[in-house]
């Protein structure tokens, strides 16, 4: 069955603490694994997409990584305005076009 | 248009009524889905319409739940005889050719079924 599984559900972090989060998912041949960013009251924004293990994307303090069973978003110095839900999604198995997304993880960052 | 428009952003609604979610996708983009997104829970497949072929109808929950694509462009996500576990918010999202560019979102409509 595929599947998305992100961790941890909710994190705290000091302005500047580095950190990472994770996203193992379990597909049938992985035709990308997506990152969105989102904010309360507002839909998913796309960050990244990776499609093969070794892959890495940056985006200022962001950085996403992938292996062969996993994920992992990595965020650098990071600022209260990172504050967020960060979710993941992989294609399902049989249907390139369609998503399946994690439940999240979501990032507070203080002052 | 610049983004992908849902309206509206927020509907209350008594149990049993119907209720009609628009979705105005981004221009030129061919590709359209449907997501919910319950409290706490992650986004949950719905629908996907592309071009002119026949929707992926494969994520709707009942068949209180339909939508419609109009002109290749406005979408129609209609839930009929609406239950308290309908409510959530809907969110529409569009995408040029594929997924490699990731999907652009709106902001949702947020249903509450009293």
């Amino acid at each position: 069955e595929d599947q998305v599984t992100q961790s941890p559900e909710a994190l705290r972090l000091q302005e500047g603490e580095s950190s990472s989060l994770n996203c193992s998912y379990t597909v049938s041949g992985l035709r990308g694994l997506f990152w969105y960013r989102q904010d309360p009251g507002k839909g998913p924004e796309f960050l990244f997409t990776l499609y093969s293990a070794g892959e890495e994307k940056e985006k200022e303090r962001l950085k996403a990584t992938l292996t062969k069973k996993e994920s992992f978003l990595h965020i650098t110095a990071p600022k209260p305005e990172d504050s967020a839900t960060y979710l993941c999604a992989v294609p399902f198995s049989g249907g390139y076009n369609k998503l399946i997304f994690g439940a999240g993880t979501r990032l507070a960052v203080h002052p | 248009g610049a983004g992908v428009s849902q309206s509206p952003s927020n509907k209350v609604t008594e149990k049993g009524k119907d209720v009609e979610l628009r979705c105005d996708p981004i221009s030129g983009h061919t590709a359209l889905y449907w997501y919910r997104q319950s409290l706490g829970q992650g986004l949950e497949f719905l629908i996907y319409f592309q071009g002119n072929s026949a929707p992926d109808k494969s994520g709707l929950p009942s068949d209180r739940f339909s939508a419609e694509r109009t002109g290749g462009s406005v979408s129609t996500l209609t839930i009929q005889r609406t239950q308290q576990e309908d409510s959530a918010v809907y969110l529409c999202a569009s995408s040029s050719s594929g997924t490699s560019y990731g999907y652009t979102f709106g902001s949702g409509t947020r249903l509450t079924v009293v």
